[in-house]
């Protein structure tokens, strides 16, 4: 079946570095992939997503692009903020993978500090 | 505002007794999904709708129940509660299950 293997967390970093949070998947289709974002005490939220292959998805200074040869989407930013402090999830949808739904990565936790 | 809403936010229970967690959508979407969040688990989905009177069981089933009488509301039923499904539960509505998915604001369940 498919599945979303993302990076331990917490992930602690200082206000201004550079993140990366490592996303790789397994599908059987061919599917697409999301990164959703978890604010403390919130429901989750799409942050962004792509649909096929070489894909770039952003938002709010965040980037993730769909390589289909290593199967990652992997989560960068260039210079994070305080309210970057969130978890983070990353997620497939595969018309191949059986099953209507989302399937989730664990998610990773994010803090940054001033 | 487009928006799902979960009632009650918050709910402490005991072992056995019945309860209801509502969730509402306004944005006419066809998917709706039942999920708990569980630490070091993720997200797992517990059923889904896609669409009226449409319903399925997503990966962890067992204890719940669910009906789609409306369009815009999923509610999601707990017979007999046990402390396994102290959670924290979330629900999702989208126009597709492959689009993107609008998540409410979650319910924290304690069963003791």
């Amino acid at each position: 079946g498919d599945s979303v293997t993302q990076m331990e967390g917490p992930v602690t970093l200082s206000e201004e570095a550079f993140l990366t949070i490592n996303c790789t998947y397994t599908a059987t289709g061919y599917p697409s992939l999301f990164w959703y974002v978890q604010y403390p005490g919130e429901g989750l939220q799409l942050l962004l997503k792509a649909t096929k292959a070489d894909d770039k998805g952003s938002n709010k200074g965040f980037e993730a692009t769909y390589r289909k040869e290593t199967t990652s989407f992997h989560l960068e930013k260039g210079s994070v903020q305080v309210s970057d402090s969130a978890v983070y999830f990353c997620a497939l949808s595969d018309e191949g993978g059986g099953g209507n739904k989302l399937t989730f990565g664990t998610g990773t936790q994010l803090k940054v500090e001033l | 505002e487009a928006q799902v809403t979960q009632n009650p936010r918050y709910l402490i229970t005991v072992t056995g007794k019945k309860l209801t967690v509502t969730c509402s959508q306004n944005m006419n979407h066809e998917y709706m999904s039942w999920y708990r969040q569980d630490p070091g688990l993720g997200l797992r989905q517990i059923y889904y709708s896609m669409n009226v009177e449409v319903t399925d069981k997503g990966d962890v089933p067992e204890g719940y129940k669910v009906s789609r009488k409306e369009k815009r509301n999923f509610p999601l039923i707990l017979e007999s509660p046990s402390p396994n499904q102290t959670s924290l539960y979330f629900c999702a509505s989208s126009f597709d299950w492959k689009e993107t998915q609008y998540f409410g604001p979650g319910t924290r369940l304690l069963v003791l």
